[in-house]
């Protein structure tokens, strides 16, 4: 059964830090990794989407690797903003199309 | 491209009511999914369409749940009755027919709270 968790559960860090955001998964079979950005009361934002064959996508100050055989992938966010403040969410998508969600991780960007 | 939408944003309402939520996928997409997040939970497949047909509902948490799709369009989701523990945001996704690779968008949830 696929399992997913992120750590930290939760962080704070001023303004500028280079931070990063752990996921790991206990099945390396999976067609994809998505990492998404909920802010409170709103919805999923995508942020990166990392195919099984990909090692790492960027997007702006984003950057998420992928390493099936460990299981693991990392959300690598530079240059921290306030803005950034949200939880940080991880999903795999395994054996079938639906995700399996790790818990999160609550990020606090201090000014 | 219009994104996931669904209605409500928000409903309240007591044990033992009706409510039923609605998500309307981005145009085009056959894939339809529900999930849910209820408090201090992570947030858990519920179910899948193809089109009209369920194709995997191994997520739903009891016959108190009914999710249709007809017409392949908008999807609805029945709970009926409403107990406390299905408190929580329902969150809807549409993906693009063909491989499991797809990305899948999301809506922006609706927030159940059941009194």
């Amino acid at each position: 059964k696929q399992e997913v968790t992120q750590i930290p559960a939760a962080l704070s860090v001023p303004e500028g830090e280079n931070l990063v955001l752990n996921c790991s998964f206990t099945d390396s079979a999976i067609y994809n990794l998505q990492w998404f950005r909920q802010d409170p009361g709103k919805g999923l934002t995508s942020l990166l989407l990392i195919q099984s064959s990909q090692r790492e996508q960027t997007s702006g100050r984003l950057n998420a690797s992928l390493d099936k055989s460990s299981g693991r992938s990392t959300l690598y966010i530079a240059a921290s903003q306030p803005g950034d403040s949200a939880t940080y969410l991880c999903a795999v998508k395994a054996g079938t199309y639906k995700y399996i969600f790790g818990t999160g991780t609550r990020l606090k960007v201090l000014a | 491209e219009a994104g996931v939408t669904q209605f409500p944003s928000h409903s309240v309402i007591e044990k033992g009511q009706t409510v039923t939520l609605r998500c309307d996928p981005i145009s085009g997409h056959d894939n339809l999914y529900w999930y849910r997040r209820v408090m201090g939970k992570e947030i858990k497949f519920l179910l899948h369409f193809v089109k009209e047909s369920k194709q995997d509902e191994s997520g739903m948490p009891n016959n108190r749940f009914l999710a249709e799709r007809t017409g392949g369009t908008y999807s609805t989701l029945k709970v009926q009755p409403a107990e406390l523990e299905d408190s929580g945001v329902y969150f809807c996704a549409s993906s693009r027919p063909g491989g499991s690779g797809n990305e899948q968008f999301f809506g922006p949830g609706t927030r159940l709270t059941v009194l």
